[in-house]
C-alpha cells in the first residue's frame, strides 16, 4: 500500500525553524517527484516545493523561497522541507505528494504548523 | 503565481451532473495541457482525479471527466452520488517551474 506520513509540525514562535518530514513506503521512493503542498486554514491548496526523484532538482513558490529548502533521503525514503524565517501566514497543514513533475498522484495526512507568538 | 478561479460552490442532486470550471490565463491552463483535478474530504488526504487535462487516474469512475478550451479547464461528474460531496481543486503548471492551485469549489450533493 503505498503511504506517506508527514511529521515535525508544531508550534513555533515567528522568525524560527521547523523541519518536517515525510516518511513514504509501497513504492520505489527514488524513483518519482515528490512535493510539499499547503493549506491555510479555511483556505485552499497551495503549491510549496518540488524535488526530482534523484534531488538535483528543485522548485518553490515565490513566497517560500530562500527561506524553505526541500530535500530528500532515497536511502531511508524520506523527504524533508526544512522551514526558517517562518511567518504567520506560513500556518497550515502541510502535504507531501508523490507525483510526476506536474502532478500530485498520492497524498499524506498531512501535519499542521502553527506560526504564532 | 496567481491562483486560478474557481466557484466557491456547486450543488447537485442524486444523478444530475455538475461541471465545475477553473479558469486560468494564457501563462499557465490556456499554454499547457498540464492541468489536474483533486477531490478532497477535509481532514483527509486528497485524492488525484484527472491529469493532463483529461485523463484518468485507474480507480478513479469514469462518471468523473476533464475538458479544456482556451484559458478555462473544466471538471464534470455526471450521476452524482452524495460520496462525490466534497472540495475539487484544479491545478495547473503555470511555467518556470511553478504550479498553481485554484482557491478550490465547495460540491454539495442536495
Amino acid at each position: 500500500e503505498v503511504q506517506q506520513v508527514e511529521s515535525g509540525g508544531g508550534l513555533v514562535q515567528p522568525g524560527g525553524s521547523l523541519r518536517l518530514s515525510c516518511a513514504a513506503s509501497g513504492f520505489t521512493f527514488s524513483t518519482y517527484w515528490m512535493h510539499w503542498v499547503r493549506q491555510t486554514p479555511g483556505k485552499g491548496l497551495v503549491w510549496v516545493s518540488s524535488i526530482n526523484s534523484d534531488g538535483r532538482s528543485t522548485r518553490y513558490a515565490d513566497s517560500v523561497k530562500g527561506r524553505f529548502t526541500i530535500s530528500r533521503d532515497n536511502a531511508k525514503n524520506t523527504l524533508y522541507l526544512q522551514m526558517n524565517s517562518l511567518r504567520a501566514e506560513d500556518t497550515a497543514v502541510y502535504f507531501c505528494a508523490r507525483g510526476g513533475s506536474v502532478v500530485f498522484q498520492d497524498w499524506g495526512q498531512g501535519t499542521l504548523v502553527t506560526v504564532s507568538s | 503565481q496567481s491562483a486560478l478561479t474557481q466557484p466557491r460552490s456547486v450543488s447537485g442532486s442524486p444523478g444530475q451532473s455538475v461541471t465545475f470550471s477553473c479558469t486560468g490565463s494564457s501563462s499557465d491552463v490556456g499554454n499547457y495541457n498540464y492541468v489536474s483535478w483533486y477531490q478532497h474530504h477535509p481532514g483527509k488526504a486528497p485524492k488525484l482525479m484527472i491529469y493532463d487535462v483529461s485523463e484518468r487516474p485507474s480507480g478513479v469512475p469514469d462518471r468523473f471527466s476533464g475538458s479544456k478550451s482556451g484559458n478555462t479547464a473544466s471538471l464534470t461528474i455526471s450521476g452524482l452520488q452524495a460520496e462525490d460531496e466534497a472540495d475539487y481543486y484544479c491545478c495547473s503548471y503555470a511555467g518556470s517551474y511553478t504550479l498553481v492551485f485554484g482557491g478550490g469549489t465547495t460540491l454539495t450533493v442536495l
